[in-house]
């Protein structure tokens, strides 16, 4: 089984902060990647699919990156409506997800 | 427009089998690429993957709980199902269906959730 580890699992950041999420995986999964966006009391919501691509209707300021076994998402400037738990899954052998990060304003 | 909506018991006693519908639109389960996955969340953690089914009618199931999960489709209907046998304490959770689509360039995403349906295991 491939294990994801997010880090770190709560992160305070100001209106306007760069924010970076860290997610490695246990063995190489080859940019097959997703990150997703769950607000308190919501269902997941799809951000950035194979490593760096932006879903359809997510703002610019979220971006992917990675290789091998360690991935990023990065806020380029953190809004008030970014705070949510932020999750990492692979699908290069079935599908994991990490642990989450949870984002909140300082 | 995608839409998903669960539906399931809310509480059942442990040993049971807990049946859970997926009921959708805005996409059919006929067409190439296109699936249903179930994943859950215990309140307060994180998600966890247990099956999907595709267009095609193959199945894959989370292989820690391989043994325990079978899941199904009404193509006509527009419904996914998915049944989880001996539940104990541990199966306590929102469970979710989530639109699942295999797309050219080898992605799978899990692009439309449902709403989430609460079970409790409880004696």
């Amino acid at each position: 089984d491939i294990q994801m580890t997010q880090s770190p699992s709560l992160l305070s950041a100001s209106v306007g902060d760069r924010v970076t999420l860290s997610c490695k995986a246990s063995q190489n999964i080859y940019k097959y990647l997703n990150w997703y966006q769950q607000k308190l009391g919501e269902a997941p919501k799809l951000l950035i699919y194979y490593t760096n691509s932006l879903q359809t209707g997510i703002p610019s300021r979220f971006s992917g990156s990675g290789s091998g076994t360690d991935y990023t998402l990065t806020i380029s400037s953190l809004q008030p409506e970014d705070v949510a738990t932020y999750f990492c899954q692979q699908y290069n052998s079935w599908w994991t997800f990490g642990g989450g990060t949870k984002l909140e304003l300082k | 427009q995608v839409t998903l909506k669960e539906s399931g018991p809310g509480i059942l006693q442990p040993s049971h089998t807990l049946s859970l519908t997926c009921s959708f639109s805005g996409f059919s389960l006929s067409t190439y690429g296109m699936g249903v996955s179930w994943i859950r969340q215990p309140s307060g953690k994180g998600l966890e993957w247990l099956a999907s089914i595709w267009w095609n009618g193959n199945t894959y199931n989370n292989p820690s709980l391989k043994s325990r999960l079978t899941v199904s489709k009404d193509t006509s209907n527009n419904q996914a199902f998915l049944k989880v046998t001996s539940v104990d304490t541990a199966d306590t959770a929102t469970y979710y269906c989530a639109h699942t689509g295999y797309y050219s360039g080898n992605y799978y995403v899990m692009d439309a959730w449902g709403q989430g349906a609460s079970v409790t295991v409880s004696s």
